[in-house]
Formats: C-alpha cells, sequence, structure tokens
C-alpha cells in the first residue's frame, strides 16, 4: 500500500536550535517526494522537492532534506530555527509524472520556543 | 502571477444543504486537483481534472460528492445533502505540463475552503 508517516505529531525546539523532522514512505514505483508547510489558515506552500540526482535537496526557508532509498526516508532538516517556523509540515509522496495524486503524510506539528 | 484562489473561504452550512465550493487554478495549468483535508490530519485526494475531462475521482468519498471543470479553467466541488463528517477544509491545487515532452507533477495549492456542517 502507499503510504506516507510522520512519526512525530508535535515537536517543540528552541529558537536557534536545530531541527530534524521525519518522513518514511511506502511507495511502488520511483517516489517524487516533497515537503509542504501550512501555517494557521493558509493554504500548503512547497518548500522543497526530490525526483533524482543528489540526494540532498535545498529548499526555500533555509530548510534541506536527505533521501534515503534504503530507509524509505525523506527527512527534513533546518539548523536553525526561527520563530517564524512555527507551522504544520507535511511530507507527501506522488508519481513524477503529470496527473498522479499526492499521497501525504498526517502532518507534523512545530511549536518554537523563544 | 496570481496563485490559485478558492472561493468561499469560509462556508457554514446546515445538514442536508447543497454547497458548492470555486477553485481557479493558476492561467495556463491543465491539471487540476481537489483534496479533503478533515482536523489534524493531511489532505486526501479527492479527485482530478486534465483540462475539462475528469480523469480520476476514485477519492470521492460518496455520491452526494459531484466536481466539474466545464471549460477546463474554473472547477467547482459540490457537496450534496451536506452531513456533518464532510466538515472539513477543501484544498484545491493545479499543476502544468512543461514543454517538448516535459511531464512532471509539482502541485500548487490555493487557501482553502473551510466547510463546516451544523
Amino acid at each position: 500500500a502507499q503510504s506516507v508517516t510522520q512519526p512525530d505529531i508535535h515537536i517543540t525546539v528552541s529558537e536557534g536550535a536545530s531541527l530534524e523532522l521525519r518522513c518514511n514512505y511506502s511507495y511502488g514505483a520511483t517516489p517524487y517526494l516533497f515537503w509542504y508547510v501550512q501555517s494557521p489558515g493558509q493554504g500548503l506552500q512547497l518548500l522543497l522537492k526530490y525526483f533524482s540526482g543528489d540526494t540532498l535537496v535545498q529548499g526555500i526557508k533555509g530548510f534541506e532534506a536527505e533521501f534515503k532509498r534504503s530507509q524509505s526516508s525523506f527527512n527534513l532538516r533546518k539548523p536553525s530555527v526561527h520563530w517564524s517556523d512555527a507551522a504544520e509540515y507535511f511530507c507527501a509522496v506522488g508519481p513524477y509524472n503529470q496527473g498522479g495524486k499526492l499521497i501525504f503524510g498526517q502532518g507534523t506539528e512545530l511549536s518554537v520556543k523563544p | 502571477g496570481a496563485g490559485v484562489s478558492q472561493s468561499p473561504r469560509y462556508k457554514v452550512a446546515k445538514r442536508g444543504q447543497d454547497v458548492a465550493l470555486r477553485c481557479d487554478p493558476i492561467s495556463g495549468h491543465v491539471s487540476l486537483f481537489w483534496y479533503q483535508q478533515a482536523l489534524g490530519q493531511g489532505p486526501e485526494f479527492l479527485t482530478y481534472f486534465q483540462n475539462e475531462a475528469q480523469l480520476d475521482k476514485s477519492g470521492l468519498p460518496s455520491d452526494r460528492f459531484f466536481a466539474e471543470r466545464p471549460e477546463g479553467s474554473v472547477s467547482t466541488l459540490k457537496i450534496q445533502r451536506t452531513q456533518q463528517e464532510d466538515s472539513a477544509v477543501y484544498l484545491c491545487a493545479s499543476s502544468f505540463k512543461g514543454g517538448s515532452g516535459t511531464s512532471y507533477n509539482e502541485q500548487f495549492f490555493g487557501p482553502g475552503t473551510r466547510l463546516t456542517v451544523l
């Protein structure tokens, strides 16, 4: 079955500390992987994506993610968290080709302590 | 450079009422998706259009849900005889097919419509 698991429902980090959000997927074909961020009352904003090439991808707002095929993981990282990073983060997987639905994890809520 | 827009942003309906939710995709985007996001959950796929053709409606939860995109741009998601379990945020996303045979699936999301059924 195709699925995405985000094991951490809620994470709290101190401002300036590093962050890692976990994502594991199960997908039958070559996955196209995404991380989205959702602030309250807002839609989903794409942080970064990966399909092929270098397994460490850089995104917006200082985020990066590393694809590990052997572990079926696509973890999101940021070296130093800012208070404005507090939001809900979603990992998603889908096909590369046009028209394929995305399968989302249930999300990780990030809180940032001053 | 307008993004995906959705209206209304908030909708309150009494159980049994019909509702219609509108999505304006990014100009030129041929693919359009609807997702349902329940409280505390990730979005779940409802249906997909390529231009005016509805190619996948496998995620629609019941025959009370109906979507259309008659001219290949604006789309409407209609829910008939709403039930309390229909309360959710309904997200629309669009994506486009690049030139020279490029085909990829980066989806751009609208702000969503929050539906509350009383």
